[in-house]
């Protein structure tokens, strides 16, 4: 139903790098709108990963890193670690969508 | 500190009403935007409402439209969520959220623990 999808799951072995995809269209993503990225702990509330398609919070890893291109947007984890598995959000803005804010799909990722 | 901590959740038949409160402490409240944003069961984020720091924009989620009224009171640092005509599919985490102080296009740079919010017979 969201208008952001992302694959249900990605997994990697520790130490690999992951990327997970965040795709719109062009009412949302591409028509320029910022990307943000959660991550969400088991049990956790979500918190801010990524912001303005590719800026870190205080204190995120720089193992984590976001790009944004056309009408899709990514998040790459490199040097994955076991803290790492969680659920994954990307987040934009739909000029078609009241209030404007929407959330992808969501992304599980496991570390084997 | 940035505290969200949000109030009022709870089980409450089809058709009934609940008031959800947020109290927001460690920032100055009258100067951001807030969000509520919800989680069913097993499930992605949705989000559900947003108001202005002033309380002159209001937006609402669809599915929640008509139903759900978002208000603040700047006074008392407190934002709240009116919850009437509760359906089953309502059934999720509600979660208070801070819009970074960049305008309304800001991420949610933080977010409270979460209130249950159960609707069943």
């Amino acid at each position: 139903q969201s208008v952001l999808t992302q694959p249900p799951s990605v997994s990697g072995a520790p130490g690999q790098r992951v990327t997970i995809s965040c795709t719109g269209s062009s009412s949302n993503i591409g028509a320029g709108y910022d990307v943000h990225w959660y991550q969400q702990l088991p049990g956790t509330a979500p918190k801010l990963l990524i912001y303005g398609n590719s800026n870190r919070p205080s204190g995120v890893p720089d193992r984590f890193s976001g790009s944004k291109s056309g009408t899709s947007a990514s998040l790459a984890i490199t040097g994955l670690q076991a803290e790492d598995e969680a659920d994954y959000y990307c987040q934009s803005y739909d000029s078609s969508l009241p209030g404007r804010r929407v959330f992808g799909t969501g992304t599980k990722v496991t570390v084997l | 500190e940035v505290q969200l901590v949000e109030s009022g959740g709870g089980l409450v038949k089809p058709g009934g009403s609940l008031r959800l409160s947020c109290a927001a402490s460690g920032f100055t409240f009258s100067s951001y935007s807030m969000n509520w944003v919800r989680q069913a069961p097993g499930k992605g984020l949705e989000w559900v409402s947003s108001i202005s720091s002033s309380s002159s924009y209001i937006y609402y989620a669809d599915s929640v439209k008509g139903r759900f009224t978002i208000s603040r009171d700047n006074a008392k640092n407190s934002l709240y969520l009116q919850m009437n005509s509760l359906r089953a599919e309502d059934t999720a985490v509600y979660y208070c959220a801070r819009v970074g102080g960049l305008g309304e296009l800001s991420p949610i740079d933080y977010w409270g623990q979460g209130t249950l919010v159960t609707v069943s017979s």
